[in-house]
């Protein structure tokens, strides 16, 4: 069965410091990957997705993500985080097209200092 | 453009007391539909998905139940609310190929139950 895990349940950092969240899969074949935000109260918010072709994937609001097939990872980098961009994150794994089967991890809450 | 409605956006109700969220998507036909709940802190459970009208998947058994009387209608529903049912209820869709796995997510419903 496939899994995702995010090792990190919160992070801090500074504001105009970069940030890297870790997320770690396990899936059969070649997954479809994806990172969503959640600010509080609200619902979560594709920020980008990977599905083939070139390993590093841009997204939405300066986020970025890199697919390393050898370390089962897909992490969330931005070179210089707003106070805007505190928020919870969760990665996910799709199913390959089958409903009700991907998979999201526990997410990482992101909190930045002024 | 896709736009996914749910409401309430706050609903307060008794223990013992019915429940019925409502979610509905436009823009798009026969989509795929979830239903998630968030628990405070916690990463996103999956509790029902669709993949058409009247065709229901339970994953987690328990106090809830789903309905799709329409296709891009999505009901959560209960007979008899429990404390352990407070939460943040998330409606998803998908596109119904279900080939990229990508899912959409409503603004949410914030359940607490007293």
């Amino acid at each position: 069965a496939q899994s995702v895990t995010q090792p990190d349940i919160h992070i801090t950092v500074s504001e105009g410091a970069s940030l890297e969240l870790r997320c770690n899969y396990s899936y059969g074949a070649t997954p479809y990957l994806f990172w969503y935000v959640q600010s509080p109260g609200q619902g979560l918010q594709l920020l980008l997705k990977y599905f083939s072709g070139d390993t590093l994937v841009q997204g939405i609001k300066g986020f970025e993500a890199e697919f390393k097939r050898s370390q089962s990872s897909f992490n969330l980098r931005k070179p210089s985080v707003h106070w805007s961009d505190a928020a919870e994150y969760f990665c996910a794994v799709g199913a390959g097209g089958n409903a009700g089967k991907s998979t999201f991890g526990d997410g990482t809450t992101l909190t930045v200092k002024p | 453009s896709q736009t996914i409605h749910q409401w309430p956006a706050t609903l307060v109700q008794p223990v013992g007391s019915p429940l019925s969220l409502e979610c509905t998507v436009e823009g798009t036909s026969n989509p795929n539909l979830y239903w998630y709940r968030q628990a405070a802190g916690r990463g996103l459970q999956l509790l029902f998905y669709s993949v058409g009208i009247g065709q229901i998947s339970s994953e987690v058994p328990q106090n809830l139940s789903a309905s799709r009387p329409q296709d891009r209608q999505f009901i959560l529903s209960s007979k008899k609310l429990l404390l352990s049912d407070s939460g943040f209820y998330l409606c998803a869709w998908e596109e119904g190929t279900g080939v990229t796995d990508t899912q959409y997510f409503g603004p949410g419903t914030r359940l607490t139950v007293l």
